[in-house]
């Protein structure tokens, strides 16, 4: 599974717009690029997953460029119940059956108001 | 929709002391089950995955266990605890064919 590097936290206010960028040089063909979001004493919930280019949701939008060695999940005008911590998970996207992932330390996203 | 579910929600055992934590899934047959521990602050680390009943594979090695009984059933255990293993305990499923993991409400766990 390809590894993921993002910044540890970030900061920002309520309305702005939120871009938090993930690296992951090693992404093999197959490897799908995926977003989790957790609350704290939560558990993660999925926010977007893709594979090129961009894809939106109600949620968020995911931005890859062509060489996908990176991607940046974008959150429009975030508010104080965005602050959460955010994960980005590289791996296939059906992986035999097990689809294991693994979670890095992820993004703490603080939204102040 | 496939729902998970743990409990308890929180738990406090002493040092040598048995545990039993167990996950039923509701919606979905056949899941992918998965049991995580987040420690504070940190990422999630994988313990067990099942693709089916009495069908466990271990992550990491340590005095934990999982088992699967009933296809939507998965019980992680231990038979003497340590303080190592206080943490917060996520059992997760995944649909047959799907790649999103649906994750239950955890169960924090201190080991005194």
């Amino acid at each position: 599974l390809a590894k993921t590097t993002q910044p540890i936290s970030m900061d920002s206010y309520e309305g702005q717009e939120v871009n938090i960028t993930c690296s992951h040089n090693n992404i093999a063909t197959n490897d799908y690029i995926t977003w989790y979001q957790q609350f704290p004493s939560q558990g993660p919930r999925f926010i977007i997953q893709g594979y090129k280019t961009k894809v939106t949701n109600e949620v968020a939008s995911l931005f890859i460029p062509a060489d996908r060695k990176s991607s940046t999940l974008s959150l429009p005008r975030v508010s104080l119940s965005d602050t959460a911590v955010y994960y980005c998970l590289v791996g296939p996207r059906f992986s035999g059956g097990y689809n294991k992932l693994i979670f890095g330390a992820g993004t703490r996203l603080a939204v102040h108001p | 929709s496939q729902t998970i579910h743990q409990w308890p929600a929180t738990l406090v055992q002493p040092v040598g002391s048995p545990l039993s934590l167990e996950c039923t899934v509701e919606g979905t047959s056949n899941p992918n089950l998965y049991w995580y521990r987040q420690a504070a602050g940190r990422g999630l680390q994988l313990l067990f995955y099942s693709i089916g009943i009495d069908q466990i594979s271990s992550e990491v090695p340590q005095n934990l266990s999982a088992s699967r009984p009933q296809d939507r059933q998965f019980i992680l255990s231990s038979k003497k605890l340590l303080l190592s293993d206080s943490g917060f305990y996520l059992c997760a499923g995944r649909l047959a064919g799907g790649y999103e993991q649906y994750f239950g409400p955890g169960t924090r766990l201190t080991v005194t």
